[in-house]
């Protein structure tokens, strides 16, 4: 039962790498996320995706581009990372816009831009 | 002002204690209230949701929303140190040209129950 599943756990950049952050699900689900986690922030949207194919802009997307190519998978990529990228990544997933659908989350990619 | 507040704490409570957790929110349009538990260094998991004005149980938490004042609780009773991890609420629109899955979330509290 891997649920969603975050690749890597944990990553030290320098400034100016470019990376991608895998995130995988096996539950079938139409809509996938990403979230930033940063001290006194809270969870903030970085882009999201409502169906293989498709992405949108969240509440803070610049500096990262995603891709949808397989149902399952979200790609989250930095072509040029800054200090200010550093954070906790989660991923996560859910089935639809339906009222008791959970949204399952992957457990977090720590990155740090040096 | 941010969409949704959420006092970060730390609280810190003895094994037992009952534990009230709040947010308050501006956005009319939300609709659907969750409640997520975070332990450390994991990813936050659905503790409760709630749709509707009043009090919901499951257990030993009961979440309660008050749309008129935009005003959302959580309260544990008789709480244990397992319930140690920060929770964050979570209120989202639904309807037409919305996601579930755009969720606006507080900063979180941390709460630590001791025995």
């Amino acid at each position: 039962n891997a649920g969603v599943t975050q690749t890597p756990k944990f990553r030290v950049l320098k400034t100016g790498q470019s990376m991608t952050l895998l995130c995988a699900q096996d539950m079938n689900h139409e809509y996938m996320y990403w979230y930033r986690q940063d001290p006194g922030m809270g969870l903030r949207l970085i882009h999201y995706s409502v169906g293989e194919g498709t992405t949108a802009k969240g509440e803070v997307p610049d500096g990262y581009n995603v891709s949808r190519l397989k149902k399952q998978n979200f790609l989250l990529g930095l072509e040029s990372a800054a200090p200010s990228q550093t954070s906790v990544y989660f991923c996560a997933s859910s089935p639809g816009q339906r009222l008791g659908n959970t949204i399952y989350f992957g457990e977090g990619s720590w990155l740090t831009v040096v | 002002q941010k969409e949704v507040e959420q006092d970060p704490g730390p609280l810190s409570v003895p094994e037992g204690a009952i534990v009230s957790l709040n947010c308050t929110y501006s956005n009319s349009a939300f609709q659907y209230f969750m409640w997520y538990r975070q332990y450390s260094r994991k990813g936050p998991e659905l503790l409760m949701y709630t749709y509707s004005s009043g009090n919901k149980e499951d257990g030993r938490f009961t979440a309660q929303v008050d749309k008129s004042s935009k005003y959302i609780s959580l309260f544990i009773r008789d709480s244990q140190p397992s319930d140690s991890a920060t929770y964050l609420c979570a209120p989202t629109p639904l309807g037409r040209g919305s996601t579930l899955g755009r969720l606006y979330f507080g900063r979180g509290t941390q709460l630590t129950v001791w025995p």
